[in-house]
Protein backbone atom coordinates (compact mmCIF):
# COMPACT_ATOMS: atom_id res chain seq x y z
CA UNK A 1 0.00 0.00 0.00
CA UNK A 2 0.79 3.63 -0.59
CA UNK A 3 3.31 4.40 2.74
CA UNK A 4 6.14 6.85 4.00
CA UNK A 5 8.16 5.75 6.76
CA UNK A 6 10.53 8.06 7.92
CA UNK A 7 13.99 7.49 10.17
CA UNK A 8 17.28 8.70 11.25
CA UNK A 9 15.80 10.18 14.28
CA UNK A 10 17.79 10.52 17.93
CA UNK A 11 19.44 12.98 20.72
CA UNK A 12 21.83 14.82 19.16
CA UNK A 13 23.85 17.55 21.07
CA UNK A 14 23.58 21.19 19.49
CA UNK A 15 25.55 22.34 17.22
CA UNK A 16 25.81 18.83 15.46
CA UNK A 17 24.20 17.24 12.00
CA UNK A 18 22.15 14.51 11.53
CA UNK A 19 20.25 13.23 8.67
CA UNK A 20 16.81 12.25 8.55
CA UNK A 21 15.14 9.50 5.51
CA UNK A 22 11.54 8.97 3.93
CA UNK A 23 11.35 5.04 2.65
CA UNK A 24 8.50 5.74 -0.14
CA UNK A 25 6.35 2.41 -1.39
CA UNK A 26 3.23 2.03 -3.18
CA UNK A 27 3.66 4.49 -5.41
CA UNK A 28 5.40 6.40 -8.38
CA UNK A 29 7.62 8.52 -6.04
CA UNK A 30 9.59 10.56 -8.93
CA UNK A 31 6.32 12.65 -9.95
CA UNK A 32 5.35 13.92 -6.47
CA UNK A 33 6.81 16.88 -4.76
CA UNK A 34 7.55 16.32 -1.00
CA UNK A 35 7.52 18.34 2.12
CA UNK A 36 9.14 18.02 5.26
CA UNK A 37 6.87 19.25 8.59
CA UNK A 38 7.97 19.39 11.95
CA UNK A 39 5.83 19.61 15.56
CA UNK A 40 7.87 20.41 18.59
CA UNK A 41 6.47 19.12 21.70
CA UNK A 42 2.86 20.24 22.16
CA UNK A 43 3.23 22.86 19.31
CA UNK A 44 1.13 22.60 15.80
CA UNK A 45 2.87 22.21 12.94
CA UNK A 46 5.61 23.86 10.95
CA UNK A 47 6.30 23.43 7.40
CA UNK A 48 10.09 22.93 7.22
CA UNK A 49 10.90 22.24 3.38
CA UNK A 50 9.78 21.09 0.15
CA UNK A 51 11.38 19.62 -3.24
CA UNK A 52 10.21 19.51 -6.64
CA UNK A 53 9.48 15.96 -8.01
CA UNK A 54 12.75 16.28 -10.41
CA UNK A 55 14.53 17.42 -7.43
CA UNK A 56 15.56 20.82 -9.01
CA UNK A 57 13.40 23.39 -7.17
CA UNK A 58 13.93 23.12 -3.18
CA UNK A 59 12.00 25.86 -0.87
CA UNK A 60 12.71 26.35 2.93
CA UNK A 61 11.40 27.94 5.99
CA UNK A 62 13.24 30.94 7.18
CA UNK A 63 14.29 29.06 10.73
CA UNK A 64 15.97 26.60 9.02
CA UNK A 65 17.76 28.26 5.62
CA UNK A 66 21.37 27.45 5.58
CA UNK A 67 21.13 25.02 7.87
CA UNK A 68 18.91 22.26 6.41
CA UNK A 69 18.89 20.59 3.35
CA UNK A 70 16.28 18.87 1.30
CA UNK A 71 17.53 15.92 -1.19
CA UNK A 72 15.97 13.18 -2.93
CA UNK A 73 17.08 9.83 -4.63
CA UNK A 74 14.04 8.72 -7.01
CA UNK A 75 15.63 5.26 -8.23
CA UNK A 76 15.75 4.62 -4.63
CA UNK A 77 12.45 6.30 -3.64
CA UNK A 78 14.41 7.65 -0.72
CA UNK A 79 13.77 11.64 0.58
CA UNK A 80 16.41 13.27 2.94
CA UNK A 81 16.66 16.14 5.69
CA UNK A 82 20.25 17.04 6.17
CA UNK A 83 19.95 18.81 9.38
CA UNK A 84 23.23 21.13 10.30
CA UNK A 85 23.93 23.63 13.06
CA UNK A 86 21.21 21.69 15.13
CA UNK A 87 19.63 24.17 17.69
CA UNK A 88 17.57 23.14 21.17
CA UNK A 89 14.29 24.54 18.97
CA UNK A 90 14.97 21.72 16.48
CA UNK A 91 13.43 19.41 18.89
CA UNK A 92 10.95 17.90 17.13
CA UNK A 93 8.84 15.08 15.49
CA UNK A 94 9.69 15.42 11.32
CA UNK A 95 7.25 14.01 9.16
CA UNK A 96 7.52 13.31 5.69
CA UNK A 97 4.54 14.27 3.30
CA UNK A 98 3.23 13.41 -0.16
CA UNK A 99 2.50 16.55 -2.57
CA UNK A 100 3.10 19.80 -3.27
CA UNK A 101 0.00 21.84 -2.35
CA UNK A 102 -2.08 19.17 -1.03
CA UNK A 103 -0.26 16.59 1.57
CA UNK A 104 -2.42 13.69 1.17
CA UNK A 105 0.57 10.77 2.56
CA UNK A 106 2.37 11.47 5.70
CA UNK A 107 4.70 9.27 7.10
CA UNK A 108 4.66 7.78 10.83
CA UNK A 109 7.18 10.59 11.88
CA UNK A 110 10.66 10.06 13.28
CA UNK A 111 12.13 12.21 17.38
CA UNK A 112 15.05 14.38 16.85
CA UNK A 113 15.96 15.80 20.43
CA UNK A 114 18.54 18.39 20.21
CA UNK A 115 20.21 18.54 24.05
CA UNK A 116 23.38 18.55 25.82
CA UNK B 1 6.65 33.61 7.49
CA UNK B 2 3.93 34.02 10.31
CA UNK B 3 1.47 31.57 10.89
CA UNK B 4 -1.90 31.65 9.38
CA UNK B 5 -4.18 32.65 12.49
CA UNK B 6 -6.86 29.89 13.55
CA UNK B 7 -8.86 30.16 17.04
CA UNK B 8 -7.38 27.50 19.91
CA UNK B 9 -10.24 26.00 20.29
CA UNK B 10 -13.84 25.39 19.52
CA UNK B 11 -16.17 23.21 20.97
CA UNK B 12 -19.70 22.22 19.92
CA UNK B 13 -22.25 19.48 21.11
CA UNK B 14 -22.59 16.18 18.90
CA UNK B 15 -25.10 16.73 15.66
CA UNK B 16 -24.41 20.45 15.80
CA UNK B 17 -22.25 22.58 13.08
CA UNK B 18 -18.74 24.17 14.26
CA UNK B 19 -16.35 26.69 11.70
CA UNK B 20 -12.64 26.96 12.26
CA UNK B 21 -11.56 29.96 10.38
CA UNK B 22 -7.72 30.54 8.94
CA UNK B 23 -6.66 33.98 8.67
CA UNK B 24 -4.33 34.88 6.06
CA UNK B 25 -3.21 37.86 3.85
CA UNK B 26 -3.33 38.75 0.04
CA UNK B 27 0.09 36.69 0.20
CA UNK B 28 -0.85 33.74 0.85
CA UNK B 29 -4.78 32.36 1.79
CA UNK B 30 -5.92 35.18 -0.49
CA UNK B 31 -3.45 34.54 -3.06
CA UNK B 32 -4.04 31.15 -4.39
CA UNK B 33 -6.13 27.89 -4.33
CA UNK B 34 -3.76 26.11 -2.46
CA UNK B 35 -5.46 25.94 1.26
CA UNK B 36 -5.59 22.72 2.57
CA UNK B 37 -7.07 21.12 6.29
CA UNK B 38 -5.73 18.88 8.17
CA UNK B 39 -7.53 16.47 11.35
CA UNK B 40 -4.52 15.05 13.58
CA UNK B 41 -5.68 12.90 16.42
CA UNK B 42 -3.17 13.17 19.92
CA UNK B 43 0.07 10.93 18.71
CA UNK B 44 -0.97 10.68 15.34
CA UNK B 45 0.04 11.95 12.13
CA UNK B 46 -2.24 14.80 10.48
CA UNK B 47 -4.75 13.36 7.87
CA UNK B 48 -5.88 15.36 4.90
CA UNK B 49 -9.28 16.40 4.78
CA UNK B 50 -9.59 19.32 2.22
CA UNK B 51 -7.37 20.65 -0.24
CA UNK B 52 -7.90 23.55 -2.81
CA UNK B 53 -10.02 25.67 -0.54
CA UNK B 54 -13.09 23.34 -0.61
CA UNK B 55 -11.82 19.83 -2.46
CA UNK B 56 -12.91 16.74 0.01
CA UNK B 57 -10.55 14.17 -0.01
CA UNK B 58 -11.72 10.83 -1.76
CA UNK B 59 -12.98 8.96 1.11
CA UNK B 60 -13.56 11.64 3.89
CA UNK B 61 -17.26 12.36 4.95
CA UNK B 62 -18.75 15.44 3.28
CA UNK B 63 -19.74 16.47 6.74
CA UNK B 64 -16.48 17.85 6.26
CA UNK B 65 -16.30 21.09 3.88
CA UNK B 66 -14.16 24.19 3.10
CA UNK B 67 -14.59 27.75 1.78
CA UNK B 68 -12.56 30.97 1.33
CA UNK B 69 -14.13 34.37 1.02
CA UNK B 70 -11.25 36.53 0.63
CA UNK B 71 -8.44 35.84 3.15
CA UNK B 72 -10.05 33.63 5.27
CA UNK B 73 -10.56 30.09 4.78
CA UNK B 74 -12.97 28.29 6.25
CA UNK B 75 -13.87 24.68 7.55
CA UNK B 76 -17.30 23.46 8.68
CA UNK B 77 -17.35 20.67 10.58
CA UNK B 78 -21.60 19.50 10.71
CA UNK B 79 -23.17 16.88 12.53
CA UNK B 80 -20.54 16.66 15.15
CA UNK B 81 -19.48 13.33 16.17
CA UNK B 82 -17.50 12.60 19.14
CA UNK B 83 -14.69 10.94 17.15
CA UNK B 84 -14.08 14.67 15.44
CA UNK B 85 -12.44 15.68 18.65
CA UNK B 86 -9.52 16.40 17.39
CA UNK B 87 -6.59 19.17 16.56
CA UNK B 88 -7.37 21.08 12.98
CA UNK B 89 -5.14 23.05 10.55
CA UNK B 90 -5.05 24.43 7.72
CA UNK B 91 -2.04 25.44 5.43
CA UNK B 92 -1.49 27.41 2.32
CA UNK B 93 1.01 28.26 -0.07
CA UNK B 94 2.78 31.55 -0.05
CA UNK B 95 3.61 34.23 -2.78
CA UNK B 96 7.19 33.67 -1.99
CA UNK B 97 6.31 29.86 -2.99
CA UNK B 98 6.43 28.25 0.23
CA UNK B 99 4.12 26.96 2.84
CA UNK B 100 2.54 27.94 5.96
CA UNK B 101 0.67 26.60 8.60
CA UNK B 102 -2.02 27.94 10.83
CA UNK B 103 -1.88 27.73 14.50
CA UNK B 104 -3.86 24.86 14.59
CA UNK B 105 -7.59 24.36 16.40
CA UNK B 106 -8.35 22.13 19.50
CA UNK B 107 -11.90 21.09 19.04
CA UNK B 108 -13.48 19.58 21.56
CA UNK B 109 -17.08 17.52 21.59
CA UNK B 110 -19.13 18.31 24.88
Amino acid sequence: QVQLVESGGGVVQPGRSLRLSCEASGFMFSVFAMHWVRQAPGKGLEWVALISYEGTKTYYADSVKGRFTISRDSSGNTLYLQMNSLRDDDTAVYYCARGESRMDVWGQGTTVTVSS
Amino acid sequence: QSALTQPASVSGSPGQSITISCAGTSSDVGAYNHVSWYQQHPGKAPKLLIYDVSNRLSGVSNRFSGSRPVNTAYLTISELRPEDEADYYCTSKTSSSLYVFGSGTKVTVL
